[in-house]
């Protein structure tokens, strides 16, 4: 089976631009969680839908929104970007999304705010 | 709120030692506790996972971790370390009743030949 994939991989964008990141979960997989990892703060967790709802949501600001289609593909949206952005974007997907289901990670997207 | 402790940002250990990194964890309820590994420039992967089983539990690449309700504690630990485990490694609580991760700050290895 494939793994979790996210486009992109890089991305530079500008203060106050919006930004939009992709996740296709494994196969089957109907959960879908966005963390993000920065080196002062480590990894946060942002959300997590399942059966394209919001189940789940971190401390973090209305700029942070996501969403999941029908066939378990989620994006996250980040709007009216700053700074503090810049960080490494992972999308995990899981079964069933049970507090027990192993999470598997694609390999991030960068993002850097200038 | 559960929250998780790793103890050493940095662990340096020579080829073939023994490898121990440590996590406790702050949970009211039983907790479900995982170790992640994360090699540079990928995403994360698991190792291993408690779920209220065995205590002792056995991972990938030979780590294992022994769950210690007394301690609070869910430490890792690998016989003999290969300059391969040379990553970081997250120690991470899952609250019941939510697929959400809440992640210790992380602890780097380094594998001295």
């Amino acid at each position: 089976k494939a793994g979790v994939t996210q486009t992109p991989r890089y991305l530079i964008k500008t203060r106050g631009q919006q930004v939009t990141l992709s996740c296709s979960p494994i196969s089957g997989h109907r959960s879908v969680s966005w963390y993000q990892q920065t080196p002062g703060q480590g990894l946060q967790f942002l959300f997590e839908y399942f059966s394209e709802t919001q189940r789940n949501k971190g401390n973090f600001p209305g700029r942070f929104s996501g969403r999941q289609f029908s066939n378990s593909r989620s994006e996250m949206n980040v709007s009216t970007l700053e700074l503090g952005d810049s960080a490494l974007y992972l999308c995990a997907s899981s079964l069933e999304g049970r507090e027990t289901d192993t999470q598997y990670f694609g390999p991030g997207t960068r993002l850097t705010v200038l | 709120a559960q929250s998780v402790t790793q103890l050493g940002s940095h662990v340096s250990v020579s080829e073939g030692a023994l490898v121990l990194l440590r996590c406790n964890y702050s949970s009211s309820v039983p907790p479900y506790l995982f170790w992640y590994v994360q090699y540079p420039n990928q995403g994360l992967q698991l190792l291993l996972k408690y779920t209220s089983a065995a205590t002792l539990v056995k991972g990938i690449n030979g780590f294992e971790a022994e769950f210690k309700k007394s301690e609070t504690s869910f430490h890792l630990t690998k016989p003999s370390a290969h300059m391969s485990d040379a990553a970081e490694y997250f120690c991470a609580v899952s609250p019941q009743g939510a697929q959400k991760l809440v992640f210790g700050q992380g602890t780097r290895l380094t594998i001295n030949p």
